[in-house]
């Protein structure tokens, strides 16, 4: 059973902070690791699809690192703003074509 | 705005009926995926087709089905529905396979009472 793990599940910051969060998946049969931002009442959306390792992707103050042969990634936001508020999830495609998504790091900044 | 249509918005119905939510995906896209999210459960792969035909099978209960039809819009099909069956569904398209981003539609809200 292939399993994505993200951590922590929730947090809470100041506005201006800087955060991560990880994701951890199976490092065997990689083909690429997706990063979706889903906020309150819409629908998921795209951030990354990250391919290679050692990849680093960035759009504005969210970007986000991989390392495939130990599984994990971590998306960081640079100085977090109110609007950054919203669940950030991880996504794993197998090899049945199966796209398994983590269960989310859902972060509240407080301006 | 994902370019990818769902219908209807929401959805209430009684249990024992059927139901089916319609999916257009973004223009170009050959994939299209359903997910299910209930209450307190994350996003939940259901099934995908690619160009009319069915290419992976998540979770999906045998009470549900899908097609996709040769304009590329996809239909889910629920049937004998239980309360359970409550939930978001989501459909999304990928111009043709799961390592590629998906573009997210804005959901239907089923509500089974």
């Amino acid at each position: 059973i292939l399993n994505v793990e993200q951590s922590p599940q929730s947090l809470h910051v100041q506005e201006g902070d800087s955060t991560n969060f990880t994701c951890s998946f199976p490092s065997s049969n990689f083909y690429a690791l997706h990063w979706y931002r889903w906020e309150t009442a819409k629908s998921p959306e795209a951030l990354f699809v990250m391919t290679l390792n050692g990849d680093e992707k960035k759009k504005g103050r969210i970007s986000a690192t991989l390392n495939t042969k130990e599984g994990y990634s971590y998306l960081y936001i640079k100085g977090s703003q109110p609007e950054d508020s919203a669940t950030y999830l991880c996504a794993f495609p197998s090899n049945t074509g199966k796209l398994i998504f983590g269960q989310g790091t859902t972060l509240q900044v407080k301006p | 705005d994902s370019g990818v249509t769902q219908t209807p918005k929401h959805l209430i119905t009684a249990t024992g009926q059927r139901v089916t939510l319609r999916c257009s995906p973004r223009s170009g896209d050959l994939s299209v995926y359903w997910y299910q999210q209930s209450l307190d459960q994350g996003l939940q792969f259901l099934i995908q087709y690619y160009n009319g035909e069915e290419r992976a099978k998540g979770n999906i209960l045998e009470r549900f089905s899908a097609q996709q039809f040769p304009d590329l819009h996809s239909e889910l099909n629920l049937s004998s529905l239980e309360l359970g069956d409550s939930a978001l569904y989501f459909c999304a398209s990928s111009p043709h396979s799961v390592q590629e981003t998906q573009y997210f539609g804005p959901g239907t809200r089923l509500l089974v009472l």
